[in-house]
Parts: C-alpha cells; sequence; structure tokens
C-alpha cells in the first residue's frame, strides 16, 4: 500500500521554542494532507485539512496562528507548533489522500507513523 | 468536529475467542465508516471500509453497518495474540475528514 513517512519521531523541545514536523507521501501524490492529535487515551482529532498550493482550514477551536501548516508540494506538508508549552505534547499524526480518488471516501486515506511531541 | 461514541473499556479475550466492538454515532452526515488497528505508539492503519447497511467480511475480521441505528461493530473471529491493540472506529463526514471514535484496548490471552 501507499507509504506516509513522518519526520522526526520524537522530539523533546524547550517551552517557547518551535518545532516543524514534516509529513511525506512516499510514493504517491497527495492532494490533501490532515493533521490530527492524540492525546493519551482519547481519541484522535482532526486538527486541519492541508491542501497543496492553498491555506489550510482549520477545524474549530483550534488556533491556526499557533499551528502552521505548509502544504508546498504534492508530496509534503509541514505542521510548526510555534511557542510550544508543555500542553501541546501531544502525538501528532499525519494522513494523506490519494490523488484522483477524492471525494468522501475513507479507504484511499493513509497514515504516518505519528510523531511524539514532548514540550519540557 | 464529528462526535462518535466509542466505550474507551479494555477487553482482555483468551486466545480463539470472538472479540465484538462498536461504536454509536448520532450524525446522519455520515457516509463511509471504518475501523483501524492502532499499536501503541504508531499510526492507524486501515482494516475495514464500509458504506452501506449490512456486513462485510475480510477474512477473520467482519464489520456490520446499521445506518437505522447509528451503530456499527467489528468482529474478529479466532482472536490471536497478534491481535492485541487498539481499535478505533472512524466515520468520513466530507472531503475524506474522519472523526474518530476513543478506541478499544483489545488484549488477547495466549
Amino acid at each position: 500500500g501507499a507509504v506516509v513517512s513522518q519526520h522526526p519521531s520524537w522530539v523533546i523541545c524547550k517551552s517557547g521554542t518551535s518545532v516543524k514536523i514534516e509529513c511525506r507521501s512516499l510514493d504517491f501524490q497527495a492532494t490533501t494532507m490532515f493533521w490530527y492529535r492524540q492525546f493519551p487515551k482519547q481519541s484522535l482529532m482532526l486538527m486541519a485539512t492541508s491542501n497543496e498550493g492553498s491555506k489550510a482550514t482549520y477545524e474549530q477551536g483550534v488556533e491556526k496562528d499557533k499551528f502552521l501548516i505548509n502544504h508546498a508540494s504534492l508530496t509534503l506538508s509541514t505542521l510548526t507548533v510555534t511557542s510550544a508549552h508543555p500542553e501541546d505534547s501531544s502525538f501528532y499524526i499525519c494522513s494523506a489522500s490519494l490523488r484522483g480518488k477524492g471525494g468522501s471516501q475513507g479507504n484511499t486515506i493513509y497514515f504516518g507513523e505519528g510523531s511524539w511531541l514532548t514540550v519540557v | 468536529q464529528k462526535e462518535v461514541e466509542q466505550d474507551p473499556g479494555p477487553l482482555s479475550v483468551p486466545e480463539g475467542a470472538i472479540v465484538s466492538l462498536n461504536c454509536t454515532y448520532s450524525n446522519s452526515a455520515f457516509q463511509y465508516f471504518m475501523w483501524y488497528r492502532q499499536y501503541s505508539r504508531k499510526g492507524p492503519e486501515l482494516l475495514m471500509y464500509t458504506y452501506s447497511s449490512g456486513n462485510k467480511e475480510d477474512g477473520r475480521f467482519t464489520a456490520q453497518v446499521d445506518k437505522s441505528s447509528k451503530y456499527i461493530s467489528l468482529f474478529i473471529r479466532d482472536s490471536q495474540p497478534s491481535d492485541s491493540a487498539t481499535y478505533l472506529c472512524a466515520m468520513s463526514y466530507g472531503n475524506n475528514r474522519l472523526a474518530f471514535g476513543k478506541g478499544n484496548q483489545v488484549v488477547v490471552i495466549p
């Protein structure tokens, strides 16, 4: 199946600094990528939808100025957590939808391995 | 984000037993229903995908959807220790956006 890669897998940063997480579709073009956040024992919560070449669409309650998303190409989206604080510590997961099979179908969505962020 | 209810209580079963998981939802806008398996500290892996009421089988896995009751289920037959993981239900509400349940941690005891 299609592969989505995230980097880094683990990151520890100091409070107040910014950290960038990359999401790459390795063997397919992804017109749309999604960023989720998962706190321990909680469900994955969609943060934003990222479309190549346009501004991301954020879900209600997600601060767009704090979580900067860039989708510069059909294979790369980045999430930057700015001025990170301990409450931002979480598991961040991206997913990508396979180009040419859009619409509302969920079976063409592939998830990355996730990135653990710890803010100290 | 749309709400999906999944009782997150852990579930322990002996090897060979049938695992039964379910989710409920209230929003009729959900059209596609999925079950994902997630191992500890890993991304979710798609197990089953359905879009209509009824049953869908894939090997030891059966996904069941009842749109009139807004209820979906996943059954795992002949469970194996390797099936031990967290199982998440997910529903699509348009443009590939997914709403997830909290997940059920399943432990299959050898």
